[in-house]
């Protein structure tokens, strides 16, 4: 069984460009969510979908990080425009029960902006 | 403060025990966890604790919670190399997402 895969696994752009990351959850997991580590920092929460649905989006930075998850199969992260402070490594979690105990992390994408 | 803290750094030699520390500031905790991340892959969830247990264990791997101090640990028996890692502790309450500490690198002497 594939676990959480997510593109690309490196991205460096520069500030003021776009970027998107994207997340395929395991099949038949309709909880996926999206951290992010800052460099020296924890693992920050962003959001929670549970099918399409937003279930909780309190960890969102700013309204330039927009969250999708068109069918409810995979997500996609947009960071429209990138600034410096969004250099980290991106995590996407799924889990198939409400909640995290059973959550699978993906390798992460580290997102570098110069 | 921070919401989750723990170590940086913990050297231990090969074949002794680690024991990774971790406190936490939500008493509302339900669940506790260790995550580990070995270079280039993605978090691995190791174990994870009901806030209602003070202890789990699982093979090598021993957790105990004091939930009056809000202090988890993670002990490793038998400590290989393959164990070194950066050691997430984490936490949740009920259906929401993870708090994470900054991590624990956890260095193997031969």
């Amino acid at each position: 069984e594939a676990g959480v895969t997510q593109f690309p696994s490196h991205s460096v752009i520069e500030k003021g460009q776009t970027v998107t990351l994207r997340c395929d959850p395991i099949s038949g997991h309709d909880n996926l969510y999206w951290y992010r580590r800052v460099m020296g920092k924890e693992i920050k929460f962003l959001l929670h979908f549970v099918k399409e649905s937003k279930q909780d989006e309190s960890g969102m930075p700013n309204n330039r990080f927009l969250a999708e998850r068109t069918g409810g199969t995979y997500s996609t992260l947009k960071v429209q425009p990138a600034e410096l402070e969004d250099s980290g490594v991106y995590f996407c979690a799924s889990s198939q029960v409400w909640g995290s105990t059973e959550a699978f992390f993906g390798q992460g994408t580290r997102l570098t902006v110069v | 403060g921070e919401d989750v803290e723990q170590s940086l750094f913990l050297s231990v030699r090969e074949g002794d025990s680690s024991v990774i520390n971790c406190t936490y500031t939500d008493s509302s905790s339900t669940y506790l966890y260790w995550y580990k991340q070995e270079p280039g892959a993605g978090l691995q969830l190791l174990t994870y604790i009901f806030s209602n247990m003070d202890m789990k264990q699982d093979q090598r791997l021993t957790v105990l919670l004091n939930k009056k101090d809000k202090h988890l640990s993670l002990r490793i028996a038998d400590t290989q190399t393959g164990d070194s890692a950066i050691y997430f502790c984490a936490e949740s309450i009920l259906a929401d997402g993870l708090t994470f500490g900054k991590g624990t690198h956890l260095i193997i002497q031969p």
